[in-house]
């Protein structure tokens, strides 16, 4: 099994500041990696596919960036509506396996 | 508008059965695959199981295999989960997921249900 890790675990951020998520798999995935933001109470929200495609509706603010087993989410300016939870997943190999999130809070 | 609209879950015994439902609507159903992603309480995200746009290619994690069986029927736009021998472990609000390809062996979850929560304790 391919083991998704993240860092950090909590990134605490001001409004308008830049923010960098990083992902790592235990082997290469190619650039099958996704991620993926949740709100408390709310499902995950797709934001990235193919490590650098953004989803249908994503603000460019989101941009992805990575390959084989390092990845990165980057948001360029934090709105208030982007403190979440944010996941990464690999489905490059079963069993398709998410990292353990990492928490966007208010600096 | 896509929506996908979970039931089923609730309070049931270890051991015992549980069968879960996903009413789909807003997209054509038979074109894409379908997935069960779950979380457990405050707790982060797993793939359960997964099945083609036909029902032809189905997988499953392996911590529920040989006791959860998915299945979908295209004409009634409907995802099922059939939930046997269920243990505490499985406590969790199950999400149905529709995946971006009608393949189901490189799953992006592109739309999520707002979930069903099953909760196994005696």
């Amino acid at each position: 099994e391919i083991v998704m890790t993240q860092s950090p675990v909590t990134l605490s951020v001001s409004p308008g500041e830049r923010a960098t998520l990083s992902c790592r798999a235990s082997q290469s995935v190619n650039s099958n990696l996704a991620w993926y933001q949740q709100k408390p109470g709310q499902a995950p929200r797709l934001l990235i596919y193919g490590a650098v495609t953004r989803a249908t509706g994503i603000p460019a603010r989101f941009s992805g960036s990575g390959s084989g087993t390092e990845f990165t989410l980057t948001i360029s300016s934090l709105q208030s509506e982007d403190f979440a939870v944010y996941y990464c997943q690999q489905y490059n190999t079963w069993p398709f396996t998410f990292g353990p999130g990492t928490t966007v809070d208010i600096q | 508008e896509v929506q996908l609209v979970e039931s089923g879950g609730g309070l049931v015994q270890p051991g015992r059965s549980l069968r879960l439902s996903c009413a789909a609507s807003g997209f054509t159903f038979d074109d894409y695959a379908m997935h069960w992603v779950r979380q457990a309480p405050g707790k982060g995200l797993e793939w359960v199981s997964g099945i083609s746009w036909r029902g032809r290619d189905i997988d499953y994690a392996d911590s529920v295999k040989g006791r959860f069986t998915i299945s979908r029927d295209n004409a009634k736009n409907s995802l099922y989960l059939q939930m046997n021998s269920l243990r505490p472990e499985d406590t969790a609000l199950y999400y149905c997921t529709k995946d971006r390809n009608a393949a189901s062996d490189r799953p992006v979850f592109d739309y999520w249900g707002r979930g069903t929560l099953v909760t196994v304790s005696s």
